[in-house]
């Protein structure tokens, strides 16, 4: 499966934006880009996914580079229930695979008051 | 609706007893996953079930661990003979159907502690 980079953790600031950054040079044609986070204590959590457009949702937004071979996840206004790890993976959106997530290390993302 | 549950929350077992944990998926969705996550470790995954099919077993660490899947719904992770390093958060998760297609939905998981 094609990998994924992420920074170990990163900090905010309560009440403003983090860029959340991953690299997936190795990305293949089919596979779509899926974040997940985990909150503390929890379980992880679907955030988004997306191909090649950049997506909005409730959560989050997701920005996909052109070339496809990084992503970034956009919290507009991160508030201290976003701290959590939060993952970035390949999914093949075309292939018969059963499916199973496959996550790195994730970024730890500390917001602070 | 209900969201994936998973019972017990905590379990502290000696090591060398076999014990039981236990996934109630979302009704309806057809695909199961058991994932492990250990201090220090990421997510692993273990077992998948997709309705009645036989269970693919590729990431189960040793013959010590199976899993089970009773009327395509509720299904148990069973350890034998415990060995402190089976030490972990084992989580399941639930989708519609199997596949890269469809978001997976966990539960908060079973915290297992082998003394």
């Amino acid at each position: 499966d094609a990998k994924t980079t992420q920074p170990n953790s990163m900090e905010s600031n309560e009440e403003e934006p983090v860029h959340l950054p991953c690299n997936h040079s190795t990305i293949s044609g089919t596979d779509y880009i899926h974040w997940y986070r985990q909150l503390p204590s929890q379980g992880p959590e679907y955030v988004i996914h997306g191909l090649t457009s950049n997506v909005n949702n409730r959560m989050a937004s997701l920005a996909i580079a052109e070339d496809r071979k990084s992503s970034t996840l956009i919290l507009h206004r991160a508030t201290l229930r976003d701290a959590a790890v939060y993952y970035c993976i390949l999914r093949d959106g075309y292939g018969g695979s059963q499916g199973n997530l496959i996550f790195g290390k994730g970024t730890k993302l500390s917001v602070k008051p | 609706g209900a969201g994936v549950s998973q019972s017990p929350s905590n379990k502290v077992t000696e090591k060398g007893k076999d014990v039981e944990l236990r996934c109630d998926p979302i009704s309806g969705h057809t695909a199961l996953y058991w994932y492990r996550q250990s201090l220090g470790q990421g997510l692993e995954f273990l077992i998948y079930f997709q309705g009645n099919s036989a269970p693919d077993k590729s990431g189960l660490p040793s013959d010590r661990f199976s899993a089970e899947r009773t009327g395509g719904s509720v299904s148990t992770l069973t350890i034998q003979r415990t060995q402190q390093e089976d030490s972990a958060v084992y989580l399941c998760a639930s989708s519609l159907l199997a596949g890269d297609y469809y978001e997976q939905y966990f539960g908060p998981g079973t915290r297992l502690t082998v003394t």
